[in-house]
C-alpha cells in the first residue's frame, strides 16, 4: 500500500531554514506528483507547492516563491521541502501528499511534520 | 485569506443529511471539474473523500456525495453518523496552475 513517511518534528529560530523529507513507498515513485500542504495551529489547509519526480519540474504558490525549494531523490524515493527565512507564522504541521499525474486531488497523505518557530 | 468560501460549521442529528457548500470563482471551482473534499479528524492527516466533484475513492462510504453548479460545489453527507464529526475541506485546481482550499467546515453530530 502507498505510504508517505515524513521526517520528525523540528524546532527552529526565526530567520533559520528547515528541511522536511517525505519518503514514498508502495507505488512507482514517478507516477505521482508530490505536493506540500501546511496547517497552522487551529487553522485550515494551505497549498504550498508541487514537484514532479519524473522530471523535477516544480510549481509553488505565489506566497512562497523565493522561500520554498522542492527537490526529489529518485534513488531513494524521497522528496524534500526546504523553507527559508522562517518566522513565527511558519509554525505549522507540514504534510506531503500525492497526486496521480494531473488528477487534481490529494490522494495519499504523510503523517505530518510539526515545525515550530520560536526565539 | 482562503480563496474558497465554506460555512464555519454545520450540524445535524444522527440519520439526517447535511450539505456543506464551497463557493469559488470562474477561475477555480467554475473552471474545472477538479473539486475535491477532505475529511480531517483532530490530530490526523486529511483524508480524500470526494474527487472530481462527485467521485468517491475506493473504501469511502456512499453516504458521502458531491455536486457542483457554476462556481459552487457541495458535499452532502447522508445518514449522518457520530463518526462523521470532523472538519471538512474543499479544494479546487485553479487557472493559475495552483490549488486552493476552503477554510474548513466543522461538522457536529448532535
Amino acid at each position: 500500500q502507498v505510504q508517505l513517511i515524513q521526517s520528525g518534528a523540528e524546532v527552529k529560530k526565526p530567520g533559520a531554514s528547515v528541511k522536511v523529507s517525505c519518503k514514498a513507498s508502495g507505488y512507482t515513485f514517478t507516477n505521482y506528483l508530490i505536493h506540500w500542504v501546511r496547517q497552522a495551529p487551529g487553522q485550515g489547509l494551505e497549498w504550498m507547492g508541487v514537484i514532479n519526480p519524473a522530471d523535477m519540474n516544480t510549481n509553488r504558490a505565489q506566497k512562497f516563491q523565493g522561500r520554498v525549494t522542492l527537490t526529489a531523490d529518485t534513488s531513494i524515493n524521497t522528496v524534500y521541502m526546504d523553507l527559508s527565512s522562517l518566522t513565527s507564522e511558519d509554525t505549522a504541521v507540514y504534510y506531503c501528499t500525492t497526486e496521480l499525474l494531473y488528477a487534481h486531488n490529494f490522494e495519499h497523505w504523510g503523517q505530518g511534520t510539526v515545525v515550530s518557530v520560536s526565539s | 485569506q482562503s480563496a474558497l468560501t465554506q460555512p464555519a460549521s454545520v450540524s445535524g442529528s444522527p440519520g439526517q443529511s447535511i450539505t456543506i457548500s464551497c463557493t469559488g470563482t470562474s477561475g477555480d471551482v467554475g473552471a474545472y471539474n477538479s473539486v475535491s473534499w477532505y475529511q480531517q479528524h483532530p490530530g490526523t492527516a486529511p483524508k480524500l473523500i470526494i474527487y472530481s466533484v462527485n467521485k468517491r475513492p475506493s473504501g469511502v462510504s456512499n453516504r458521502f456525495s458531491g455536486s457542483k453548479s457554476g462556481n459552487t460545489a457541495s458535499l452532502i453527507i447522508s445518514g449522518l453518523q457520530a463518526e462523521d464529526e470532523a472538519d471538512y475541506y474543499c479544494s479546487s485546481y485553479t487557472r493559475n496552475i495552483s490549488f486552493v482550499f476552503g477554510p474548513g467546515t466543522a461538522v457536529t453530530v448532535l
